[in-house]
């Protein structure tokens, strides 16, 4: 199966500066990748994804960028504030499976100080 | 309008219990799933449901069972509960199963269980 390794674990920047947050999978075949932000007891909900026909999304201070060839996506945040505060979790699926299972990474806890 | 809701959110209980946890989602999804969040925030999946046919099952124990009497509803049993059993449960739902149209889960609020 899938294996989606997330690094780093914790991350702490001051606002305004930028956050980089980087995975990697194992299958080739995986072609969607999504990312889920997690506030502080809250669920996770999807922020941003990309499909493997694409190497770059940005929605205005959010941005991924997947490299297919070393099998990893990036997520980028710019103008960090507090309220980007939160865990983050990677995750990639191969859309064709007829399991169409998503694979996690084990998430990275972002603290952006005032 | 919630779209995935679960309850209870919270359930405190002893060791040895049973319990259950109910999951709804109102978007015409067809795929519905449990997933586990344990103190380490990693979440892991333990079962999805496709038009009320279990399509994976994690290496969970049997005391976890799930139910799913329509497409709108996923229900998660859990027998002779232990210590380990304690983390967030979340059901979770998609659009369909392969994701060709949508691949984003919705996620429930969360269970929290505590067993002591």
């Amino acid at each position: 199966g899938e294996n989606v390794e997330q690094h780093p674990s914790t991350l702490s920047v001051q606002e305004g500066d930028s956050a980089v947050i980087k995975c990697t999978y194992s299958d080739s075949a995986s072609n969607y990748f999504p990312w889920y932000k997690q506030e502080l007891g809250k669920r996770p909900q999807l922020i941003i994804d990309i499909r493997s026909n694409v190497g770059e999304k940005k929605d205005q201070r959010i941005a991924v960028t997947l490299n297919k060839t070393a099998k990893h996506f990036s997520l980028h945040i710019t103008e960090t504030q507090p309220e980007d505060s939160a865990v983050y979790f990677c995750a990639a699926k191969d859309r064709g499976s007829t399991l169409g299972r998503l694979y996690f990474g084990r998430g990275t806890q972002l603290t952006v100080w005032p | 309008d919630t779209a995935v809701s679960q309850t209870p959110k919270y359930l405190v209980t002893q060791m040895g219990n049973d319990k259950s946890i109910k999951c709804e989602q109102n978007l015409g999804h067809d795929t519905m799933y449990w997933y586990k969040q344990d103190s380490k925030k990693f979440l892991k999946i333990m079962f999805s449901y496709n038009n009320k046919e279990l399509i994976i099952n994690e290496t969970v124990p049997n005391r976890f069972s799930p139910k799913s009497p329509d497409k709108a509803h996923l229900n998660l049993h859990i027998n002779s509960l232990e210590l380990g059993d304690s983390a967030v449960y979340f059901c979770a739902s998609s659009q369909d199963i392969a994701g060709f149209r949508n691949g984003e889960l919705f996620f429930g609020e969360g269970s929290r269980l505590t067993v002591l």
